[in-house]
């Protein structure tokens, strides 16, 4: 079964950069993408952005200028970082196994294993 | 890019059928997925392409689609499923790919 594990900072000032980091187990990393979303208190879920195994990437337009996501398939791993922070950006951040496929005549997109969340709350 | 539209707040008796909807641009050319939330915890995907559901998830929990609108149906509500629903899809109408969440659905189940 696969389990996916997040971890980095829970606490930033102003203006420092957010990091966060998902470990994959239990599962193929290849064939996937892994997405991170985030979601403030109280509020909806937003998607910030997400990248594959061959490290392509697709970055939600409203937060492009400041995402990076990066991977290291050798550990199963992939990251985030989020610049110059601000307490707009205070949310839990999920990272989640994304997956595509087609049925009939549509395509379909869906999140399947989620990490538990990491609170990040930015603050001076 | 595209967007997807939920209502805030649904009700449902306890038993009874309620309908969650989701509509947008995206919907024309994607399945939604469906999520549901409850506090404190992560989302759990309930319904997936044309009505798919991942293991685990009860047979009362269905999915629909017709042009830019999709459906969760849930057939006889239990208490369990008071939950925030969220649908999502792929979106592709700009230059390049994203993926869209709707605002999220209260349900109530009274």
């Amino acid at each position: 079964q696969v389990q996916l594990q997040q971890w980095g900072a829970g606490l930033l000032k102003p203006s420092e950069t957010l990091s966060l980091t998902c470990a994959v187990y239990g599962g193929s990393f290849s064939g996937y993408y892994w997405s991170w979303i985030r979601q403030p208190p109280g509020k909806g879920l937003e998607w910030i952005g997400e990248i594959n195994h061959g490290g392509s990437t697709n970055y939600n337009p409203s937060l492009k200028s400041r995402v990076t996501i990066s991977v290291d398939t050798s550990k199963n791993q992939f990251s985030l970082k989020l610049s110059s922070v601000t307490a707009a950006d205070t949310a839990v951040y999920y990272c989640a196994r994304g997956g595509v496929g087609a049925q009939v005549s549509y395509y379909y997109f869906y999140m399947d294993v989620w990490g538990k969340g990491t609170t990040v709350t930015v603050s001076s | 890019s595209s967007e997807l539209t939920q209502d805030p707040a649904v009700s449902v008796a306890l038993g009874q059928t309620v309908r969650i909807t989701c509509q947008g641009d995206s919907l024309r050319s994607y399945y939604a997925g469906w999520y549901q939330q409850k506090p404190g915890q992560a989302p759990v995907l309930v319904i997936y392409g044309e009505n798919n559901r991942p293991s685990g998830i009860p047979d009362r929990f269905s999915g629909s689609s017709s042009g830019n609108t999709a459906s969760l149906t849930i057939t006889g509500a239990q208490a369990e499923d008071e939950a925030d629903y969220y649908c999502n899809s792929r979106d592709s109408s700009g230059n390049h790919l994203n993926v869209v969440f709707g605002g999220g659905t209260k349900l109530t189940v009274l």
